[in-house]
């Protein structure tokens, strides 16, 4: 039974070019949620989806960020003409539908670096 | 306020000895209760969870839980070298996703 697959594993991306980063969640689990961590901090919530709804994206920046999990595929979180200060391993969770009760699986997650 | 405190450390404790981690959180309705482990590099692994007041221990860990003061705290006894990472407290919110504390770093020195 595979965990929550994120895909790439890293990414590099210029200033202003696009990256699109990839979860696969546990074979199940109806709720994605993703998380950024900068160097040497915490993880910060971004998004929690279910399967085609966006349940919670307060902690999504206004612009340049979006994030979706359709009926069929992984979810994709889409940053939009990267800055330097997009930088940052992006984790993706997940878990099965129901209450929170046994925590979230994380991903390995993607590093970005924008040079 | 932040969701959810921790204190970043670094904490250093020497082999053997108790380590103990302490985070407070802000939303009285929160029920469900995580520590997480990582590693440098590496993604969170979820090493206790507990949901209500007292004490749940499970191997060399302990977590303790008092919602009246919203605190949540984790003891790690006999700590080794390989304890040493970053811990995250984790507090679920409402409509079931869940808020990370900045995590504090632990040293076990041999």
């Amino acid at each position: 039974n595979a965990g929550v697959m994120q895909n790439p594993r890293h990414l590099v991306r210029r200033r202003g070019q696009e990256a699109r980063l990839r979860c696969s969640p546990v074979k199940g689990h109806s709720h994605v949620y993703w998380y950024r961590q900068l160097p040497e901090e915490g993880l910060k919530f971004m998004v929690y989806l279910q399967k085609e709804n966006i349940i919670d994206e307060s902690g999504m920046p206004k612009e340049r960020f979006s994030a979706e999990f359709p009926k069929e595929g992984p979810s994709i979180l889409r940053i939009q003409q990267v800055v330097r200060g997009d930088s940052a391993a992006y984790f993706c969770a997940s878990s099965p539908p129901g209450t929170l009760s046994s925590g979230y699986t994380f991903g390995s997650g993607t590093r970005l670096t924008v040079v | 306020q932040k969701e959810v405190e921790q204190n970043s450390g670094p904490l250093s404790v020497p082999e053997g000895a108790i380590a103990s981690l302490n985070c407070t959180y802000s939303d009285r309705v929160s029920q469900s209760f995580f520590w997480y482990r990582q590693y440098s590099g590496k993604s969170p692994e979820l090493i206790m969870s507990i949901y209500s007041n007292g004490d749940k221990e499970d191997g060399r860990f302990t977590a303790q839980l008092n919602k009246a003061s919203q605190y949540v705290s984790l003891l790690i006894r006999d700590s080794q070298p390989s304890d040493s990472a970053t811990y995250l407290c984790a507090v679920n919110m409402d409509r079931n996703d869940m808020r990370f504390g900045a995590g504090t770093r632990l040293t076990v020195k041999p």
